[in-house]
């Protein structure tokens, strides 16, 4: 079995400062991770991916996200936060074998201050 | 050019009726699925279907229906609407093989 654990249902920065969502995972074998962006009113869209390739992983806008393994995170950051970054963020999780589905985390919602 | 389209993005109806909620993709991927997205944002997958098959029914009630009349299309048909049904529902398409699932833009269904 497979699960996510957002730490933080909301997380406020303010526009420039360091954004950090944090995101543990639990996977009984090795896993796909991602995280995904959702802004009011539409789908998700996907900002990263780790696939047990690179452990530093760079996404769209800015974002990128570092596996670690014995920490069994993965973190999404973003040096400085722009106003268009509010949004709700969603980590997930995906066993490598077979017909897998994602796993999703409860989402954090990321608020940005002017 | 949408990749997962689904319609219709809204419906609101009254409790006891039908209503079907309609997807297609056009990325050629061989994996479907639907999520319910419930009013506190939490996402759970309800059904994926591989190359017309349904793979995973994840405890849902059976006035829940998928139909994939082909790979590129799936289909969630509802009976007799609850209240507890208003959600926004998802279609989402990937790989087998494949890593991410890419997602409809969601259909916001509201049952009154």
């Amino acid at each position: 079995a497979q699960s996510v654990t957002q730490l933080g249902s909301h997380v406020s920065v303010s526009e420039g400062a360091l954004v950090l969502l944090r995101c543990n995972y639990s996977s009984s074998v090795p896993p796909y991770l991602f995280w995904y962006v959702q802004y009011p009113n539409q789908g998700l869209q996907l900002l990263l991916k780790y696939t047990s390739a690179a452990t530093l992983v760079k996404g769209i806008n800015g974002f990128e996200a570092e596996f670690k393994k014995s920490e069994t995170s993965f973190h999404l950051t973003k040096p400085s936060a722009h106003m268009s970054d509010a949004a709700e963020y969603f980590c997930a999780v995906r066993v490598n074998s077979g017909y897998s589905t994602l796993t999703f985390g409860k989402g954090t919602m990321l608020l940005v201050s002017p | 050019d949408t990749a997962v389209s689904q319609t219709p993005k809204y419906l609101v109806t009254q409790m006891g009726n039908d209503k079907s909620i309609k997807c297609e993709q056009n990325l050629g991927h061989d994996t479907m699925y639907w999520y319910k997205q419930d009013s506190k944002k939490f996402l759970k997958i309800m059904f994926s279907y591989n190359n017309k098959e349904l793979i995973i029914n994840e405890t849902v009630p059976n006035r829940f229906s998928p139909k994939s009349p082909d790979k590129a299309h799936l289909n969630l048909h509802i009976n007799s609407l609850e209240l507890g049904d208003s959600a926004v529902y998802f279609c989402a398409s990937s790989q087998v093989s494949g890593a991410e699932a890419f997602f409809g833009q969601g259909t916001r269904l509201t049952v009154v």
